[in-house]
């Protein structure tokens, strides 16, 4: 597809269970970014990947949370034993690798999480 | 830190009329980029215009303009003959590159335009 893809859509899930939620950036975006966005709130980031460096894990607010990436494509954020104050919207992001370029990142649709 | 305040949570305007976003940033940097995103209800996030720090020029796209202070560290987006799709969150970003490429984001201005 042309923009960044998101699965699921929304998500319902029980306290206490895990969910996946999986991102597919843009074809030839280096840089992959994941945030949390609380009902009527700004943006939380979350976790940052630039193509082959370490993640930037900064932004995850437990070991609860976790992400992976395969190479410059598919990533997948995992929450474990979910909450309810997971309850939020999951937004992934991609951009080009800086050099040339200016920056800008394209969001997916965002996955929607409702924790019972 | 790098930090991105945005000041109005809330402004409602009449369809047609002219508004204006604030945004101020703080940062050592020199080089940098700047970035306003829309958020429909849709929720899907759009970039609206970006500024890059070195130029002089204040970016525009359409109906849409940046007032761009490096001096003051300022960043208004200034939306012309509002209409009533531009009813969204309107958040402004900003990047300094060869860092991270991290893009730090303000807590974003609801923006309701009425009939």
């Amino acid at each position: 597809g042309a923009g960044v893809s998101q699965s699921p859509s929304n998500k319902v899930t029980e306290k206490g269970k895990d969910v996946e939620l999986r991102c597919d950036p843009i074809s030839g975006h280096t840089a992959l970014y994941w945030y949390r966005q609380r009902l009527g709130q700004g943006l939380e980031f979350l976790i940052y990947f630039q193509g082959n460096s370490a993640p930037d894990k900064s932004g995850l607010p437990s070991d609860r949370f976790s992400a992976e990436r395969t190479g410059e494509s598919v990533s997948t954020l995992t929450i474990q034993r979910t909450q309810q104050e997971d309850s939020a919207v999951y937004l992934c992001a991609s951009s080009l690798a800086w050099s040339g370029t200016s920056g800008a990142q394209y969001f997916g649709p965002g996955t929607r999480l409702l924790v019972l | 830190a790098q930090t991105v305040t945005q000041s109005q949570p809330e402004m409602s305007v009449q369809e047609a009329e002219t508004v204006t976003l604030s945004c101020t940033y703080d940062t050592s940097e020199n080089n940098y980029y700047l970035f306003w995103y829309k958020q429909p209800p849709s929720r899907q996030m759009i970039l609206v215009i970006r500024q890059e720090a070195y130029k002089q020029q204040n970016a525009t796209e359409n109906r849409f303009s940046v007032n761009f202070q490096k001096a003051a560290k300022s960043f208004s987006l200034k939306i012309s003959d509002s209409q009533l799709g531009d009813t969204a969150m309107y958040f402004c970003a900003f990047m300094t590159p060869n860092r991270d490429d991290k893009i730090i984001f303000g807590k974003g201005t609801r923006l309701h335009i009425l009939p």
